[in-house]
């Protein structure tokens, strides 16, 4: 199983400009999420998607738009990219149940700069 | 609006000086609470739930309790090997409809020298 994984890597964009950055896992989750990391913000959630076909709002959601068109993929993009939005962007993907809440597993991260 | 406050910002240790971290909560109806380590230049890696206070969860030289106000991850005899942030997330019962959703800790960077 290679879990939850993200491409690119590393990114680097000028402002204006798009991109899109792609999640995958192969663990059959239900649930997928994208957040972005900053010094001294912690983790923000973006947006979230609770099945295929399904995305809603996270915390921080101006400027990016989402799309999970097969349950293994979530796909999210900048349609304008602005200095604002250089961060590191992880994606992590959690099962549903009932019960207590699942534990939610990380891909490796996106480093994106724009210019 | 669940809140989560983790200190110290960071922490230097020798190796084998024990300590803690401290991961205070505010969050409606505590569902779980979660820690989590992230190594540099990588994605943040699962270690413990906590369901409910009093309790206790353990891992190596790692252990982890809940009170109803705040969690400790506690670090027995630590190594350099232990060295990395480490993040704290809550998730609560307003967040159960949606996607059940975590909230996050800033982090504590924890630095051991050999």
């Amino acid at each position: 199983n290679a879990g939850v994984t993200q491409t690119p890597k590393f990114r680097v964009l000028k402002t204006g400009q798009s991109m899109t950055l792609l999640c995958a896992q192969d663990m059959n989750h239900e649930y997928m999420y994208w957040y972005r990391q900053d010094p001294g913000m912690g983790l923000r959630l973006i947006h979230y998607s609770v099945g295929e076909g399904t995305t809603a709002k996270g915390e921080v959601p101006d400027g990016y738009n989402v799309s999970r068109l097969k349950k293994q993929n979530f796909l999210l993009g900048l349609e304008s990219a602005a200095p604002s939005q250089t961060s590191v962007y992880f994606c992590a993907s959690s099962t549903r149940t009932s019960g207590a809440p699942d534990t939610q597993y990380f891909g490796p991260g996106t480093r994106l700069t724009v210019l | 609006e669940d809140q989560v406050t983790q200190s110290p910002e960071a922490l230097r240790l020798q190796e084998g000086e024990s300590s803690s971290l401290n991961c205070s909560y505010t969050v409606s109806g505590l569902r779980g609470l979660f820690w989590y380590r992230q190594d540099p230049g990588k994605g943040p890696e699962f270690l413990f739930t906590l369901y409910s206070a009093g309790e206790e969860k353990e891992k190596e030289r790692l252990k982890a309790t809940l009170t109803k106000k705040e969690s400790f991850l506690h670090i027995t005899a630590p190594k350099p090997e232990d060295s990395a942030t480490y993040l704290c997330a809550v998730h609560g019962t307003k967040t159960r409809n949606a996607g059940n959703m975590l909230t996050f800790g800033g982090g504590t960077r924890l630095m051991v020298k050999p």
